[in-house]
């Protein structure tokens, strides 16, 4: 399964755009890049995924770098609920595919009021 | 619509017991995936179901089972439990499997082992 590099931790100002970014040099041309996020004792919730494009929904904006060795969940105006461990994942597809999620470290957002 | 549904929402049980964690799925959802997570880490992958069958499993010993029923409903069994057992345990479900799909998860049980 390829990998993900996430920087440990970020930290941004209430209604500030937040962008936080993901390596993933190995990612092959068929694997879907997906974004969960956790909040403080929950479960992993789901925020995005794509695969060449960049993606928007009512949560986030995910921008695909034209490579796609790299790509950067953009949270367009943070809430103090924005504040959680932020996971990028790589979805891969093939005869080893069991669906699984292997989650890394994440990057813990701290929002500032 | 309920979200994943899993109970009991936290348990404590002595070494050497055997418990029985429980998950109802998102109405629709055929895929069920149970998840492990020690505190400070993120979660690491136990099983996944689709349509009743086993589709993968991860590095956990035989001592971990599960099984999905007709209704799409998933049991993680856990025997002989250790102290590292001590857990969050998840529970996600997706319409299908695939990479196209993300994942619900619910809120978790939190199990200690004493």
């Amino acid at each position: 399964d390829a990998k993900t590099t996430q920087p440990n931790s970020m930290e941004s100002n209430e209604e500030e755009p937040v962008h936080l970014p993901c390596n993933h040099s190995t990612i092959s041309g068929t694997d879907y890049i997906h974004w969960y996020r956790q909040l403080p004792s929950q479960g992993p919730e789901y925020v995005i995924h794509g695969l060449t494009s960049n993606v928007n929904n009512r949560m986030a904006s995910l921008a695909i770098a034209e490579d796609r060795k790299s790509s950067t969940l953009i949270l367009h105006r943070a809430t103090l609920r924005d504040a959680a461990v932020y996971y990028c994942i790589l979805r891969s597809d093939g005869s080893s595919n069991t669906g699984k999620l292997i989650f890394g470290q994440g990057t813990t957002l701290q929002v500032k009021p | 619509d309920a979200g994943v549904t899993q109970s009991p929402t936290h348990l404590i049980k002595t070494r050497g017991q055997h418990v029985t964690l429980r998950c109802s799925p998102i109405s629709g959802h055929k895929s069920v995936s149970w998840y492990q997570q020690v505190l400070g880490q993120g979660p690491q992958f136990i099983f996944q179901y689709y349509e009743k069958e086993e589709r993968g499993r991860g590095n956990f010993p035989d001592r971990f089972s599960a099984r999905q029923f007709p209704n799409y409903s998933s049991e993680l069994n856990v025997n002989a439990l250790l102290l590292g057992d001590s857990a969050l345990y998840l529970c996600a479900s997706s319409f299908m499997w695939d990479r196209f799909y993300g994942y619900t998860f619910g809120s978790g049980t939190r199990l200690t082992v004493v």
